[in-house]
């Protein structure tokens, strides 16, 4: 049950796309097609942004979409808005009914 | 609305037990799966537990296997986390999540509740 490997920060200016990268392994990201990706604002809970690698829950942005090629899931915000700026969590699902998340990534909007 | 609502987090010393709970409302309590998550102040989530619909299916993390146990009162619409031998590195604010189907992802999650583990 290691973490999921994402950078620790990325940033790009307001109309700019950035990509987050999620690395795990076949027993993770590469062996099933349930990776999820959350926002999380200081203080807040953490707000569900795409599941099942590339899906959009109704009342999130076209501006964020997913994806995955082999043991590596992505996150892409295209488009930066300032409210964007938060940490993001990938998760995958891990097997035998457990998950595990990713170290997270700060976003900074310059 | 969804609403998940944690207490009972607190200080408590190492090698002490604390019972976290999770009051639910706005959805059907008892047809959902759901989660902890717990996350160390300023780093990152950690899954922690999760369990089915009637409470008889459970899963762990290796870092709380023995030590928490996951349950849950579908006539209080309340998840529960009973954790015994408690570590300073249990502590963390520990959020309930609601899974979105059987074993697929949370979903909605709570504002937390901290647990300090300290002498």
């Amino acid at each position: 049950q290691s973490a999921l490997t994402q950078p620790r920060s990325v940033s790009g200016s307001p109309g700019q796309s950035v990509t987050i990268s999620c690395t795990g392994t076949n027993s993770d990201v590469g062996g099933y097609n349930s990776v999820t990706w959350y926002q999380q604002h200081p203080g807040k809970a953490p707000k569900l942004m795409i599941h099942d690698v590339s899906e959009r829950p109704s009342g999130v942005p076209d501006r964020f979409s997913g994806s995955k090629s082999g043991n590596t899931a992505s996150l892409t915000i295209s488009g930066l808005q300032a409210e964007d700026e938060a940490d993001y969590y990938c998760c995958s699902f891990a097997g035998s009914y457990t998950w595990v998340f990713g170290g997270g990534t700060e976003l900074t909007v310059l | 609305e969804v609403q998940l609502v944690e207490s009972g987090g607190g200080l408590v010393q190492p090698g002490g037990s604390l019972r976290l709970s999770c009051a639910a409302s706005g959805f059907p309590f008892s047809s959902y799966w759901m989660h902890w998550v717990r996350q160390t102040p300023g780093k990152g989530l950690v899954w922690v537990s999760r369990i089915n619909t009637d409470g008889s299916g459970t899963s762990y993390a290796d870092s709380v296997k023995g030590r928490f146990t996951i349950s849950r009162d579908n006539a209080k619409n309340t998840l529960y986390l009973q954790m015994k031998g408690l570590r300073g590195e249990d502590t963390a604010v520990y959020y309930c999540a609601r899974d979105k189907g059987y074993g697929d992802y949370p979903d909605y999650w709570g504002q937390g509740t901290l647990v300090t583990v300290s002498s």
